[in-house]
């Protein structure tokens, strides 16, 4: 099986705009899970979506939301970025049983890189 | 907020000995999570022991969970250069329903 795929791998932009971006789960998949990863707050649970839904949301603004598509694909946005916005986006994708992503493995894609100048 | 607190930070060791991670947390969890990363890179699973299991082995891999000292080790045998790598602990936080990773330990094999 394929793994998880993230895109763009890295992205640069500047404070004030607005980023999209993608993330395809292993194929089966229906959980997907984003994680923000900074050297100063390490790794953050942002969201998880399953089955199109938002399941569990993280301590972040409102800023960062995300969805998901009937086909498991998932996408997140971060609008008027700001400098701390700099950081690694994980995305993880798992079979979703349970109430929440966090009761199986998660399988990782290698990450979005996004610099905010 | 971090749940799981890694120690130690860093860690360096020669190529053949063992390594040992220890995690500690603060809140009753379904499950603990280990995880490695390389620079820069996405995480890979290493091994989950839910909270009603004492130890887990994968490979050279030897995992512990003790619920009532709320702690967990992970034991790397034979350590080999391709380990060098960052290991973290993620417990599941059954309140919040989320993966809360701790800190991590930076692991070095010197050749």
């Amino acid at each position: 099986k394929a793994g998880v795929t993230q895109t763009p791998r890295y992205l640069i932009k500047t404070r004030g705009q607005q980023v999209t971006l993608s993330c395809s789960p292993i194929s089966g998949h229906r959980s997907v899970s984003w994680y923000q990863q900074t050297p100063g707050q390490g790794l953050q649970f942002l969201f998880e979506y399953f089955s199109e839904t938002q399941r569990n949301k993280g301590n972040f603004p409102g800023r960062f939301s995300g969805r998901q598509f009937s086909n498991s694909r998932s996408e997140m946005n971060v609008s008027t970025l700001e400098l701390g916005d700099s950081a690694l986006y994980l995305c993880a994708s798992s079979l979703g049983t349970g109430l929440a992503s966090s009761y199986n493995e998660q399988f990782f894609g290698p990450g979005t890189r996004l610099t905010v100048l | 907020s971090q749940q799981g607190e890694e120690d130690p930070q860093a860690l360096s060791i020669q190529e053949g000995e063992n390594a040992t991670m220890n995690c500690s947390y603060k809140t009753s969890i379904n499950n603990l999570q280990w995880y490695r990363q390389n620079s820069g890179r996405g995480l890979v699973h290493l091994i989950l022991i839910r909270s009603n299991e004492r130890e887990k082995h994968s490979g050279r891999l030897r995992v512990t969970l003790d619920t009532s000292k709320k702690s967990s080790s992970l034991l790397i045998t034979a350590s080999r250069a391709a380990d060098t790598a960052s290991y973290f602990c993620a417990t599941d936080d059954w309140k919040a329903q989320k993966l809360v990773f701790g800190q991590g330990t930076r692991l070095t094999i010197n050749p």
